[in-house]
């Protein structure tokens, strides 16, 4: 059983490049989240999804796109990388049910120089 | 707005010794609970978690944290720390419904001495 599946691991942008994080979770969750992970500040939430075509805002969407067309996959889009954006990507995914855990990737450490 | 306040950012134990990191919430009604452990270049995995009832909730590993509401506290405690504990330590709220989103505290880094 995988759980949650983020492509890259590791991945180094250019100001200005667009790249697409990938998710995928095997466990049939209707709820996914994306997460930021910067030193000392916890995990923010960049933008989350409770099923296939419903997404929606999270603490600090800027600079941030999501799509979810599947109940497996949802990818996070950066369209213009900015430094800002460097930092740890964390994807998660949990039941529809009002006290379930979220279940984590392994994320994806991005670097834009 | 929930919000979650870790106090300690680095704490330092021997090994055998007791662990305690604090917790403290703020939410208007009964939260939802978790404490989550991150070891380097991993993601978060569920130490615990309280939704009602008993206020002591055990977890994996020999973790187990205590619900007290007067105090907004959720504190995590290990009898006896072992070197593979060392790790970063998450607490985070939740709530029923809005797509049960979690709003985590800044982490404690825990390091081990032998």
């Amino acid at each position: 059983n995988a759980g949650v599946t983020q492509t890259p691991k590791f991945r180094i942008l250019k100001i200005g490049q667009s790249m697409t994080l990938q998710c995928t979770q095997d466990m049939n969750h209707n709820y996914m989240y994306w997460y930021r992970q910067d030193p000392g500040m916890g995990l923010k939430l960049i933008y989350y999804s409770v099923g296939a075509g419903i997404t929606d805002k999270g603490e600090v969407p800027n600079g941030y796109n999501v799509s979810r067309s599947t109940t497996e996959d949802f990818p996070l889009r950066l369209e213009l990388a900015a430094p800002s954006q460097t930092s740890v990507y964390f994807c998660a995914s949990s039941y529809d049910t009002g006290n379930q855990p979220q279940h984590f990737g392994d994320g994806t450490r991005l670097s834009i120089l | 707005a929930q919000s979650v306040t870790q106090p300690d950012i680095h704490i330092t134990v021997s090994e055998g010794a007791s662990l305690e990191l604090r917790c403290n919430y703020s939410y208007g009604a009964t939260p939802y609970l978790f404490w989550y452990v991150q070891s380097p270049g991993q993601g978060l995995q569920l130490l615990l978690k309280y939704f009602s009832g008993d206020t002591l909730v055990q977890g994996i590993k020999g973790f187990e944290a205590e619900f007290k509401r007067s105090q907004s506290s959720f504190n995590l405690r290990k009898p006896s720390v072992h070197w593979s504990d060392a790790a970063e330590y998450f607490c985070a709220v939740g709530r029923a419904g809005g797509g049960n989103k979690l709003t985590f505290g800044t982490g404690t880094q825990l390091k081990v001495e032998l």
